[in-house]
């Protein structure tokens, strides 16, 4: 089974952007995964799926400064002109016979 | 608006019982696998188990296997998990989602917390 591994923070200052990776194990390269967002004391959010080609689909109500794109079997999400209320946790997720979630990023907008 | 609201969750025991429900609302439920993921206070998000749309099919954690059980009612468009032999490191807030997996529609969450 796959395992997601994703750094344990990252921070960017607000305007800017920056890129979350979600890398998958040796001999996965080719899942599909999704990225959620999760804000402190929140819910987590869907945000989009995304393949091994590199496209992606977005939830419902999912800002255009949201993107995602692989290379590898590193899947990639960029937020454009960072806002404050994009400090959160992120997320990625797959699954193979059971439901595998990356440990998480922590994303501090400076 | 598709919804889903949890409910059930309150201070147990070790080695107690409870249930938690989901009750989903703006979709047709019975169309949809559903799901239970749990998030330990501090930690990341955790699988639980999923529930196929006739609730014919259903998957567990190794951690859950044995102690936990999925069920649902399609007249009710309600989503289940009991509970049992529950341990301290089952104390996480539980969130229902939508399907087997890239969860697109995800609960507020309900808290379970087993303490002596």
């Amino acid at each position: 089974q796959p395992v997601l591994t994703q750094s344990s923070s990252a921070s960017a200052s607000l305007g800017s952007s920056v890129k979350l990776t979600c890398t998958l194990s040796s001999g996965h390269s080719n899942y599909i995964i999704a990225w959620h967002q999760q804000q402190p004391g929140k819910a987590p959010r869907y945000l989009m799926k995304l393949e091994s080609s590199g496209s992606y689909n977005k939830g419902s109500g999912v800002p255009d400064r949201f993107s995602g794109s692989t290379s590898g079997a590193d899947r990639y999400l960029t937020i454009s002109n960072l806002q404050s209320e994009d400090e959160a946790d992120y997320y990625c997720e797959t699954w193979d016979s059971k439901g595998i979630f990356g440990g998480g990023t922590k994303l501090t907008v400076l | 608006e598709v919804q889903l609201l949890e409910s059930g969750g309150g201070l147990v025991q070790p080695g107690g019982s409870l249930r938690l429900s989901c009750a989903a609302s703006g979709l047709t439920f019975r169309n949809y696998g559903m799901t239970w993921v749990r998030q330990a206070p501090g930690k990341g998000l955790e699988w639980v188990s999923f529930i196929s749309d006739s609730g014919d099919i259903t998957y567990y954690a190794d951690s859950v296997k044995g102690r936990f059980t999925i069920s649902r009612d399609n007249s009710k468009n309600t989503l289940y998990l009991q509970m049992n032999s529950l341990r301290a490191e089952d104390t996480a807030i539980y969130y229902c989602a939508k399907d087997l997996k890239f969860f697109d529609i995800w609960g507020q969450g309900t808290m379970v917390a087993v303490s002596s």
